[in-house]
């Protein structure tokens, strides 16, 4: 079964640190794996997106890895701030498709 | 939210009623999805529209049912057969298919039963 798995389900942190969110999937065949940034009540926004032969793409504070052997992605948030809250989601696209998978969400909240 | 409108915001409704969510593109994309959001679960795709008068289920379409008669909008109407009809909808649009393209999100509405 076609599966994403994030962890943790969710997570504090102050203002300024740096956290780091995991997605472990078990979607095959693999075509491209994206996260995206959901505030409360609002939809969706993607961060990045990266195919089998990317291990590492940035977007501003962002930087998302990929290890397409162990089936692992990370997103890595630096200098958090306020506006970090919000719940991020990691969507594993099956290969040769139109398949969407989606992960639950890790929700952040970022205190001063 | 990327040129996708979403109407209304919130909507109640009765038991045995239809309603119908509005999403709205001024993005000249060619695909739009409706997915369904509740608490604690991933996004569930309903319905998928690839181009104009053609559209497939997805994995939870029981219940719904959609029309894409005009590029731009892609209406979903949440029948009296759908018994647990309370959630967030999301619509999206995209280039081409979802496997390979971005997907832009309109900002939702949240559906009630009275």
């Amino acid at each position: 079964k076609n599966q994403v798995e994030q962890s943790p389900q969710s997570l504090i942190i102050l203002e300024g640190k740096n956290c780091t969110l995991q997605c472990n999937y078990t979607v095959s065949p693999f075509s491209n794996l994206r996260w995206y940034k959901q505030d409360t009540g609002r939809g969706p926004v993607s961060l990045t997106i990266m195919t089998f032969s990317e291990n590492t793409k940035s977007n501003r504070r962002y930087t998302a890895t990929l290890d397409a052997d162990t089936k692992q992605s990370s997103l890595h948030i630096t200098a958090s701030q306020l506006s970090d809250s919000a719940s991020y989601i990691c969507v594993v696209s099956l290969g040769g498709g139109n398949k969407l998978t989606f992960g639950t969400g890790t929700q952040l909240k970022v205190e001063l | 939210d990327g040129g996708i409108t979403q109407s209304p915001k919130y909507l109640f409704r009765k038991e045995g009623q239809n309603v119908t969510l509005s999403c709205e593109q001024n993005l000249n994309h060619d695909a739009m999805y409706w997915y369904r959001q509740d608490p604690g679960q991933g996004l569930r795709l309903i319905y998928y529209s690839q181009i104009v008068n053609d559209f497939q289920k997805g994995d939870i379409a029981e219940g719904y049912s959609v029309s894409r008669e005009k590029k731009e909008s892609f209406p979903l109407t949440v029948t009296s057969a759908q018994k647990n009809p309370t959630a967030f909808y999301l619509c999206a649009s995209s280039i081409g298919g979802q496997g390979l393209n971005i997907q832009y999100f309109g900002a939702g509405t949240r559906l009630s039963v009275l």
